[in-house]
């Protein structure tokens, strides 16, 4: 059984330009969330995905947005790149009615 | 609000010292507690987790236990390995929604 994967798993954009990361969950899970991981900090929680709606969101302004799939994979797209989004981008996928959340690899964002 | 607060590192141990990381949390409700431990290039991995008060978690000789009156739940084990080097996360999660995490405790394990 797969765990959660993510792709890409190294990114280097150029300030001002758009990405997109894509996270696929452990199979049997219906909920996504993602954090963004600065170095050398704790992950921080951006949002969750549920039932293709996001469910609930952290304190990340707007450039921040996602969406989520019917068959549960889900994608978070960052706008307007400042050098400060640099950081390791962390997919975690669950089932709804549970708290244990499984944790991708991650995606790691370079800004330049 | 909710957050966790752990002890900063590094932490240097020789092999088979005893280790302790503290934890200690603030959190509305009676929130669900956890370790992970995040291995250098790779991802966050559950370690133990506790869902109420008094409960302890335990797993690969870790330990920890929900502490309600002191809210903490400091990581424990008897021997630490040089394989047990990488960084330790304390983290809660209330109403089945988003993790709060600390800033992580890295541990350093010398041979």
């Amino acid at each position: 059984d797969a765990g959660v994967t993510q792709s890409p798993t190294h990114l280097i954009k150029t300030r001002g330009q758009q990405v997109t990361l894509r996270c696929s969950p452990k199979s049997g899970h219906d909920t996504v969330s993602w954090y963004q991981q600065a170095l050398g900090q704790g992950p921080q929680f951006i949002f969750q995905y549920y039932e293709e709606e996001e469910r609930q969101r952290g304190n990340f302004p707007d450039r921040f947005s996602g969406h989520q799939f019917p068959n549960y994979s889900s994608e978070l797209n960052v706008n307007a790149l400042l050098l400060g989004d640099s950081a390791l981008y962390l997919c975690a996928s669950s089932l709804v009615t549970s708290y244990e959340q499984y944790f991708g690899p991650g995606t790691r964002l370079t800004v330049t | 609000g909710n957050s966790v607060t752990q002890m900063e590192g590094p932490v240097t141990l020789s092999e088979e010292a005893f280790l302790t990381i503290n934890c200690t949390y603030t959190a509305t409700g009676y929130p669900s507690l956890f370790w992970y431990v995040q291995y250098p290039g790779e991802g966050l991995q559950l370690l133990l987790k506790a869902t109420k008060a008094d409960d302890k978690g335990s797993n690969k000789g870790f330990e920890a236990t929900y502490r309600k009156e002191t809210t903490s739940f400091h990581l424990e084990k008897g021997s630490v390995q040089v394989s047990d080097s990488a960084v330790y996360f304390c983290a809660l999660i209330y109403n089945f929604n988003k993790f709060y995490f600390g800033s992580g405790t890295k541990l350093n394990v010398k041979p």
